[in-house]
């Protein structure tokens, strides 16, 4: 079995400030990816970056960073620069082995203070 | 190019009917997934269906059944819904395995 787990329900960032999203995971596979979802009240669901187990290196996406660490099972996300528009919903998301089904955490709301 | 394309937006059924959700995915895209996401939760795993072949099933209810067709569009059916059936259903395309985007997504409420 895999599970996401978010434990922070909400937070709150000035905008330009940086903020950090936890999330811990667990799976029994050795290959397995892990994504960040954002989801506006379009409902809209957007994915904000990727993460492949097997790569060292932290995914980044323009202001958007992951910190994987691997042994932990930890995947946090940073936004550098908050802007409004980051305003949403964040869920992050686990797949794994040969399992193709997306396992979410439960999400936390972020809003972005002008 | 249209991203994966949901239909209708928001639907009302009464309890006891039977529902039809449709998804259309992005042109290429051969895998179909659906998720059910309840007002404050996260999406919750359904279906996945590959070539028209299901590729995984979720806990749900055998009143949940899907299908894909040969133009890779897929329809969700829901029969006998209950209160609890309520929530946003969203559906996924994808071309490999871990590339997935979604559709807006489909409001069901149950009355």
């Amino acid at each position: 079995a895999q599970t996401v787990t978010q434990s922070q329900p909400e937070m709150s960032v000035q905008e330009a400030e940086t903020v950090t999203l936890s999330c811990t995971y667990d799976t029994s596979e050795s290959n397995y990816y892990l994504f960040w979802y954002k989801q506006p009240p379009s409902r809209q669901m957007i994915l904000v970056i990727r993460q492949e187990a097997y790569k060292q290196q932290n995914a980044t996406e323009n202001r958007f960073s992951v910190n994987f660490q691997k042994a932990a099972k930890s995947f946090s996300l940073k936004i550098s620069d908050s802007q409004l528009g980051d305003t949403a919903m964040y869920f992050c998301a686990l797949v794994s082995g040969a399992n193709s089904k997306l396992t979410f955490g439960k999400g936390i709301t972020l809003s972005v203070r002008p | 190019d249209a991203g994966v394309t949901q239909s209708p937006t928001h639907l009302i059924k009464t309890r006891g009917q039977h529902v039809t959700l449709r998804c259309s995915p992005i042109s290429g895209h051969k895998s179909v997934s659906w998720y059910q996401q309840v007002l404050g939760q996260g999406p919750q795993f359904i279906f996945q269906y590959y070539e028209k072949e299901e590729r995984g099933r979720g806990n749900f209810p055998d009143r949940f059944s899907a299908r894909q067709f040969p133009n890779y569009s897929s329809e969700l059916n829901v029969n006998a819904l209950l209160l609890g059936d309520s929530a946003l259903y969203l559906c996924a395309s994808s071309l490999e395995y871990y590339g997935y985007t979604f559709g807006s997504g489909t409001r069901l409420t149950v009355v």
